[in-house]
């Protein structure tokens, strides 16, 4: 079965930095792009960036440049978005999803990871 | 950067009812890359529609996409229970980069 698996929900403190993860199985990984969705209580999907684990080709949108790092581990099949100090307006759902260039389109999608920054 | 702006932002219907979303792009964009995607409260997006109008594997045929250029729509043909949800129009450009529209909401009227 085609999945990404994303890490769990996280509580953090303005300042704080961070790391969830998004890994891949029952495909060629190194052959996809993934892609990082965010979408904040109540709202819309934002695309982030996306990252290509073949060779760590990674484009962000010009909204996310410099906010957030996305890398990608491809011995484990598992790519990362990461905060070096969190802010409250990070409070959000990020969804990892396959990016299928043929269709131009995700076509799978992680379960979500609840990113909460409180003080 | 290309924007997509979604109309209406929430359409009230009933069951049976024929559903149309409106996709519309701030500049051209290929047929072949316009996306429609479904999310029901507490879960993830599901691809619909890709390609503008090609249904996503085991998507229902009441669900049709059409258009070109800078305007798209989503119909439902007849609106079963589980449908009422939040639809997005994505589109693709080069580089790769990606744009998601505002979303439309489908409640039950």
């Amino acid at each position: 079965e085609v999945q990404l698996v994303q890490s769990g929900a996280e509580v953090k403190k303005p300042g704080e930095s961070l790391k969830i993860s998004c890994k891949g199985s029952g495909y060629s990984f190194t052959s996809y792009w993934i892609g990082w969705v965010r979408q904040m209580p109540g709202k819309g999907l934002e695309w982030m960036g996306i990252i290509y684990p073949g060779d760590s080709d990674t484009r962000y949108s010009p909204s996310f440049q410099g906010q957030v790092t996305i890398s990608a581990d491809k011995s484990i099949s598992t790519a990362y978005l990461q905060w070096s100090s969190l802010k409250a307006s990070d409070t959000a759902m990020y969804y990892c999803a396959r990016l299928t260039v043929g269709i131009a389109a995700f076509d799978i999608w992680g379960q979500g990871t609840m990113v909460t920054v409180s003080s | 950067e290309i924007v997509l702006t979604q109309s209406p932002g929430t359409l009230s219907l009933s069951p049976g009812e024929r559903a149309t979303l409106s996709c519309r792009a701030s500049q051209s964009v290929s047929s072949s890359y316009l996306a429609w995607y479904q999310q029901k409260p507490g879960q993830a997006p599901r691809l619909l529609i890709y390609g503008a109008s090609s249904r996503a594997t085991g998507i229902p045929d009441r669900f049709s996409g059409s258009g070109s250029g800078t305007d798209f729509t989503l119909t439902i043909s007849r609106l079963e229970p589980e449908d009422f949800a939040v639809y997005y129009c994505q589109q693709y450009g080069s580089s790769p980069e990606l744009t998601f529209g505002g979303g439309t909401k489908v409640e039950i009227k």
